[in-house]
């Protein structure tokens, strides 16, 4: 069956220091992968999409990369800011309509 | 970014009474949305696939008659929970797409059943 993991289900930083997130799926081939942040009690906010034939996408302090081959994605976030503390979902798609199956999302907790 | 609007928030509801939450599009047309549930400390799983004009496509597992998904216009889906219990509270959260693979999300719904 298909699976989603986001290896950490926490992770602590110290601010300033550069945040990872990993996604790994099985038994998958998505045309796309996109990572979202979740607040408590929020819905999903989007943050960055990659398609299956881009390595790296980078938005502000943000960096994404995709490896079809390991069926991985890892999420980076530089500089970080205890603002960033949130969970972290990444989800993948197959179509062009937006249905997402979502990973087990990662808490990401930066502190002074 | 587009911008979807899910109301109520919050509801309480008596057992076995039913619940309407409602999803719209302010500024795209939507075919598509997605509803989803989420349960604490557990990521989003998708309920549903409610298609403007036509029937919405359910996910294993989740029971038609019980969620009940209207999508009469493409701005406007709605979901409601039929005889609701209480292990029917959860966080609802629905999604639309504008023409591309982006999802945008409502603030979400939390449902409790007393």
């Amino acid at each position: 069956s298909q699976k989603i993991e986001q290896n950490s289900e926490a992770l602590n930083i110290q601010e300033g220091k550069t945040a990872t997130l990993t996604c790994n799926y099985t038994n998958y081939s998505p045309a796309y992968l996109q990572w979202y942040r979740q607040d408590p009690g929020r819905g999903p906010v989007f943050l960055l999409l990659i398609r299956e034939n881009e390595k790296e996408k980078r938005k502000e302090r943000l960096k994404v990369t995709f490896d079809t081959t390991l069926k991985q994605s890892l999420f980076h976030i530089t500089a970080s800011q205890p603002a960033d503390s949130a969970t972290y979902l990444c989800a993948l798609g197959t179509g062009t309509a937006s249905k997402l199956t979502f990973g087990t999302g990662t808490r990401l907790q930066v502190t002074l | 970014g587009a911008v979807v609007s899910q109301h109520p928030s919050r509801v309480i509801c008596k057992s076995g009474t039913s619940v309407k939450i409602e999803c719209r599009s302010l500024d795209f047309q939507a075919t598509t949305m997605f509803w989803y549930r989420q349960f604490p400390k557990q990521s989003l799983m998708l309920m549903a696939t409610s298609n403007e004009g036509s029937k919405a496509t359910y996910e294993q597992g989740v029971e038609k008659d019980k969620f009940l998904i209207n999508h009469a216009s493409l701005t406007l889906s709605t979901l409601t929970v039929t005889s609701a219990h209480p292990e029917d509270s959860s966080f609802y959260i629905c999604s639309a797409g504008d023409r591309g693979r982006k999802a945008f999300f409502g603030q979400g719904t939390r449902l409790t059943v007393v």
